[in-house]
């Protein structure tokens, strides 16, 4: 089993400049959470997916940030314009049931 | 206030000894609660679950849970240098709040040779 598949798995940028991070779930799991994970704030959930369906965005920090599931293995979040503020590393976690399985992770450096 | 709440730490303990690492929540009708290992610039993995009050045992790892007091804890015996790492506490809230988690900060663990 693949596991849950993240990229890229490092991205530097310039402020103002769009960035896409993917997601692929593990075959056969509904749930997908995008998080994000900062040595002030440690782990925040930022939205999450239910059978493609965003079931609870309260923790997207503003405008700039949107997620997409355009289908039932795959996902995506966009920071656009990206800040220096946004660097962090960016989980993202499938489930079936109640365990959460994370993916690797990207990490972001917003210059 | 933090719904689930762990000292940052560190934790030093020495080889072989018992690590004890707490977690408390504040809502009472949380479900499901689970622990999660994370190694230093790596991602949170599952070490185990625990759903009812009482003791479960996995191995060198035991996690307790006392719902009455609204606490769960995670117990490592013989504690080995590869078991430094941060440890997160995550709860499942009540049922209709799907299959999300609420972490906690985490604890980190040193273990000295």
């Amino acid at each position: 089993d693949a596991g849950v598949i993240q990229s890229p798995r490092h991205e530097v940028t310039e402020m103002g400049q769009e960035v896409t991070l993917r997601c692929k779930l593990i075959s056969g799991h509904n749930s997908l959470f995008w998080y994000r994970q900062t040595m002030m704030r440690g782990l925040e959930l930022l939205i999450y997916f239910n059978n493609n369906v965003p079931i609870d965005d309260s923790g997207m920090p503003e405008d700039r940030f949107s997620a997409k599931m355009p289908n039932a293995s795959f996902s995506t979040l966009k920071i656009q314009p990206s800040e220096p503020r946004d660097s962090a590393v960016y989980f993202c976690a499938s489930s079936s049931l109640e365990t959460q399985y994370f993916g690797p992770g990207t990490r972001l450096l917003v210059l | 206030q933090k719904e689930v709440e762990q000292n940052s730490g560190p934790l030093s303990v020495p080889e072989g000894a018992i690590a004890s690492l707490n977690c408390t929540y504040s809502d009472r009708g949380s479900q499901s609660f689970f622990w999660y290992r994370q190694y230093s610039g790596k991602s949170p993995e599952l070490i185990m679950f625990i759903y009812s009050n009482g003791d479960k045992e996995d191995g060198r790892f035991t996690a307790q849970l006392n719902k009455a007091s609204q606490y769960v804890s995670l117990l490592i015996r013989d504690s080995q240098p590869s078991d430094s790492a941060t440890y997160l506490c995550a709860v499942r809230p009540a049922p209709n709040a799907g299959n999300m988690l609420t972490f906690g900060g985490g604890t980190r663990l040193m273990v000295k040779p």
